[in-house]
């Protein structure tokens, strides 16, 4: 299994655009990438997967990079609801697909 | 509406004392896992099951004991719980692929 490298935090105000940055140098073939976040006292929630390219949906927007060793989240206009961990998990799509979660980046959202 | 529902919330125990966390999903899926989270860290895997009757050892599996007793239903038991064991568990189901649903944790505290 790959294994991820985040920053451990970052900060952003209200309004701005968050870009949450994932490398993970020794990804397969097989693998895909995953984003949750985390808020506290929750499970983590899913918010985003991708294989290659460019993927949106209405959460967020996954850019990743054409030798897919780097993936970019990006939250456009986050609010004080995003504050949260959010962690960049790679993982092959069969099988038994374990997450395997690392540290994560810790988002602090200013008003 | 489909979820994960883990019981207790929240639980005390002295140590050497015997502890089942239960977990319920009703997401139809086959897969189930139990987390546990420290701070200063993600989760990470104890055990996992893709079906009633099934095991599979995880990656801190240690002093942990799982039973799949029905596809809804997942219990990790501490046979002789110690202070180490104190943390927030979560339990998980998936379908084996992407749609992967964590319950809201129990958080435990081992005296």
């Amino acid at each position: 299994l790959a294994k991820t490298t985040q920053p451990p935090s970052m900060e952003a105000y209200e309004g701005q655009e968050v870009n949450v940055s994932c490398s993970h140098t020794n990804i397969a073939t097989s693998e895909y990438i995953y984003w949750y976040r985390q808020v506290p006292h929750q499970g983590p929630q899913f918010i985003i997967q991708g294989y290659k390219d460019y993927v949106v949906n209405e959460v967020a927007s996954l850019f990743i990079s054409a030798d897919r060793k780097l993936s970019t989240l990006s939250l456009p206009w986050v609010s004080l609801r995003d504050a949260a961990v959010y962690y960049c998990i790679v993982t092959a799509s069969s099988g038994s697909w374990q997450l395997i979660f690392g540290s994560g980046t810790q988002l602090t959202v200013m008003p | 509406e489909a979820a994960v529902t883990q019981s207790p919330r929240n639980k005390v125990t002295v140590t050497g004392g015997n502890v089942t966390l239960s977990c319920r999903q009703t997401n139809s899926h086959n897969y189930m896992y139990w987390y546990r989270q420290d701070t200063g860290h993600g989760l990470r895997l104890i055990h996992y099951s893709y079906g009633a009757g099934n095991l599979q050892i995880g990656d801190v599996p240690d002093g942990y004991k799982a039973t799949r007793t029905t596809q809804e239903d997942f219990f990790l038991l501490l046979e002789l719980a110690s202070p180490s064991q104190t943390s927030l568990y979560f339990c998980a189901s998936s379908d084996g692929g992407s749609d992967y649903t964590f319950g809201s944790g129990t958080r435990l505290l081992v005296i």
